[in-house]
């Protein structure tokens, strides 16, 4: 089975731009969760969708966004772009919501840099 | 709140040394543990998780509720565990599909 895939795997942009980043998860797999790696805060949940649904979100402004597709992928959209939003951001998908246990599979992240 | 805490950012030890990574959590209730590793060039990938009980790579992790610990443990490290290594939870405090990391440790095993 092929792994998790993200898209692009790096993107560079400036200040008030918004950016769009694409999360193909395992066949079969229908949740997605995102997360934002940084140096300074290390990994941070962002959100998860199951079904097209938002079923959780993490602490982060309205600014960051996203949306899941019938057939499971998933898209996340940065609007009005900041210096801080520089980090790499991991998708990862997993059989179902709700599994006592279930296995997350990461992909390898969109390096995003914010000029 | 929930919160997952590795203390060592950095753990240097020589090849055939034992190996142990430090996780401490807080956590009202019944979490699910895991540990993550990350080599060079390569992506995020669970290692081992408590409920399985297993041993992964020769590493196993013990879940000490009275303690709220989860160190992850190898007898004798070999060069190719150099990378770094996360320590998460989930439960149904948080929802289940959301992972709590700690900040990682980077293992270094030198020759």
């Amino acid at each position: 089975k092929a792994g998790v895939t993200q898209t692009p795997r790096y993107l560079i942009k400036t200040r008030g731009q918004q950016v769009t980043l694409s999360c193909s998860p395992i066949s079969g797999h229908r949740s997605v969760s995102w997360y934002q790696q940084t140096p300074g805060q290390g990994l941070q949940f962002l959100f998860e969708y199951f079904s097209e649904t938002q079923r959780n979100k993490g602490n982060f402004p309205g600014r960051f966004s996203g949306r899941q597709f019938s057939n499971s992928r998933s898209e996340m959209n940065v609007s009005t772009l900041e210096l801080g939003d520089s980090a790499l951001y991991l998708c990862a998908s997993s059989l179902e919501a709700g599994a006592r246990g279930d296995t997350q599979y990461f992909g390898p992240g969109t390096r995003l840099t914010v000029l | 709140a929930q919160r997952v805490t590795q203390p060592e950012k950095l753990l240097s030890v020589f090849k055939g040394a034992p190996v142990e990574l430090k996780c401490n959590y807080s956590y009202s209730g019944s979490p699910e543990l895991f540990w993550y590793v990350q080599y060079s060039r390569q992506r995020l990938q669970l290692l081992l998780r408590h409920i399985s009980r297993e041993s992964i790579k020769g590493f196993t992790a013990d879940l000490n509720k009275g303690e709220t610990s989860f160190h992850l443990k190898k007898p004798f490290a070999q060069e190719e565990d150099s990378a770094m290594y996360y320590c998460a939870l989930q439960g149904a405090n948080t929802g289940f599909q959301k992972l709590v990391f700690g900040t990682g440790t980077r293992l270094l095993v030198s020759p």
